[in-house]
């Protein structure tokens, strides 16, 4: 198993402004992933975070407005830039070994845009 | 394009009924998975299912796959407080690509003590 220490757990943050969200993996992960949920709902894939090139993003999602940086097997962020009311959510970052195995889940990060 | 469903949306029990939720995807299913989310907390790992018909059981969780591998139910047995949260079913994108999960829109799950 593995254990993903996310941070900050939330913030709330200015309009305009940009927040960069920290996954730390304890182990070596193949896969990482960025999901965003609205209370609620599920979790909508906005990107897969590549170690050493650049993420692939989902529909909807662009690198401008969230870029991610994997500089290797055990760390990712994600930046929320020029924010807006409409990024109030959680983020959640995943890790596993693949498809065929399951996935971990940071404790989130809860932003609010004000 | 591919897509999870789930059936109920919200479920609210007595403590001690029965309860399951159903998941169907528009494409067969290479595996899929179970996972729970607590009020507040992050998804956690359930189970994965990778067999036509398999059934796995957990304690009072009993998860199936449909033979066709394109839909799944978990069935939870005299439900506890414990219980409470959302359940959500994942698969892959596609039957032969490995690098994204879908995750359903989950089933929100009440216990009433």
């Amino acid at each position: 198993s593995a254990v993903i220490s996310q941070k900050p757990s939330r913030d709330i943050c200015q309009r305009g402004t940009s927040l960069t969200i920290q996954c730390q993996v304890d182990s070596q992960v193949t896969m990482m992933f960025w999901y965003r949920q609205q209370p609620g709902q599920s979790l909508t894939l906005i990107a897969t975070a590549n170690q050493g090139s650049e993420a692939t993003y989902e529909s909807g999602f662009v690198i401008d407005k969230f870029p991610i940086s994997r500089p290797n097997l055990t760390f990712s962020t994600l930046t929320v830039s020029n924010m807006s009311p409409e990024d109030s959510s959680i983020y959640l970052c995943s890790g596993g070994q693949g498809m065929s195995t399951e996935a971990f889940f940071g404790q989130g990060t809860r932003l609010t845009v004000v | 394009g591919q897509q999870v469903m789930q059936i109920p949306q919200y479920q609210h029990v007595q403590e001690g009924e029965d309860f399951t939720t159903y998941c169907n995807s528009s494409t067969t299913l290479s595996n899929i998975q179970w996972y729970k989310q607590r009020p507040g907390g992050h998804p956690v790992f359930l189970i994965q299912l990778v067999k036509s018909g398999e059934v796995k059981k957990q304690k009072r969780l009993t998860f199936q796959f449909g033979e066709a591998k394109k839909n799944s139910s978990l069935h939870i047995t005299a439900t506890q407080t414990t219980d409470v949260g959302t359940y959500f079913c994942a698969g892959p994108r596609r039957k032969t690509s490995y690098d994204k999960v879908i995750f359903g829109p989950g089933t929100s799950l009440s216990v009433i003590p």
